[in-house]
């Protein structure tokens, strides 16, 4: 079983402010990572899949970075609204089994108006 | 397009009772994946399918069982449910290799008792 850690479980962050969050995985398994945001009581909505060292992607305010080599990426959020609370999933691909993930037990963002 | 439904939303079984949710999608995906959801777990595999006609088990298989017998669909079954059961269980798909993301189905609350 692959280990996928995020840090930290939850984290509560003031309107305006900008955060980040961490997801770390074992570099010598890895194939892709995948980051999902889940509102509550909605369903995971894919943010990024990166597959490349050195990888950056953006969407709008919310940011993501590869490090393959040492097993980490790390999900941005700059100025932050009340629309950011929400769960933030990453999720690795392991080069032995391409065709499914293993998540991490998430980032709970909540924003403080 | 409805993208990825479940059926049925909410379902409550008394323990031996057995079931059968379902998950459909309309996006031609090759890949489809059972998840369960449990507080302070995310997101588990339970069992997932490469393709019509083909299954294969994830982190969580036992006491279900699936099967893909239409590209579209995928039945996730509990022959004799448990307490353990007691979940939210999450369908997805994908198109292949793994490494592209995965839609959500909105989520079936499963409570056993």
């Amino acid at each position: 079983i692959l280990n996928v850690e995020q840090s930290p479980q939850s984290l509560h962050v003031q309107e305006g402010d900008s955060t980040n969050f961490t997801c770390s995985f074992p570099s010598s398994n890895f194939y892709a990572l995948h980051w999902y945001r889940w509102e509550t009581a909605k369903s995971p909505e894919a943010l990024f899949v990166m597959t490349l060292n050195g990888d950056e992607k953006k969407k709008g305010r919310i940011s993501a970075t590869l490090n393959t080599k040492e097993g980490y990426s790390y999900l941005y959020i700059k100025g932050s609204q009340p629309e950011d609370s929400a769960t933030y999933l990453c999720a690795l691909i392991s080069n032995f089994g391409n065709e499914k993930l293993t998540f991490g037990t998430g980032t709970r963002l909540t924003i403080i108006p | 397009n409805a993208g990825v439904t479940q059926t049925p939303k909410f379902r409550v079984l008394k323990t031996g009772q057995s079931m059968t949710l379902l998950c459909a999608q309309d996006m031609n995906h090759e890949y489809m994946y059972w998840y369960r959801q449990d507080p302070g777990m995310g997101l588990r595999l339970i069992h997932y399918s490469v393709g019509e006609g083909t299954t294969a088990k994830g982190e969580v298989p036992d006491g279900y069982n699936v099967s893909r017998l239409k590209k579209q669909n995928f039945l996730l079954g509990l022959e004799s449910a448990a307490p353990s059961q007691t979940s939210v269980y999450f369908c997805a798909s994908s198109y292949p290799p793994g490494g592209l993301e995965q839609y959500f189905g909105p989520g079936t609350r499963l409570t056993v008792t």
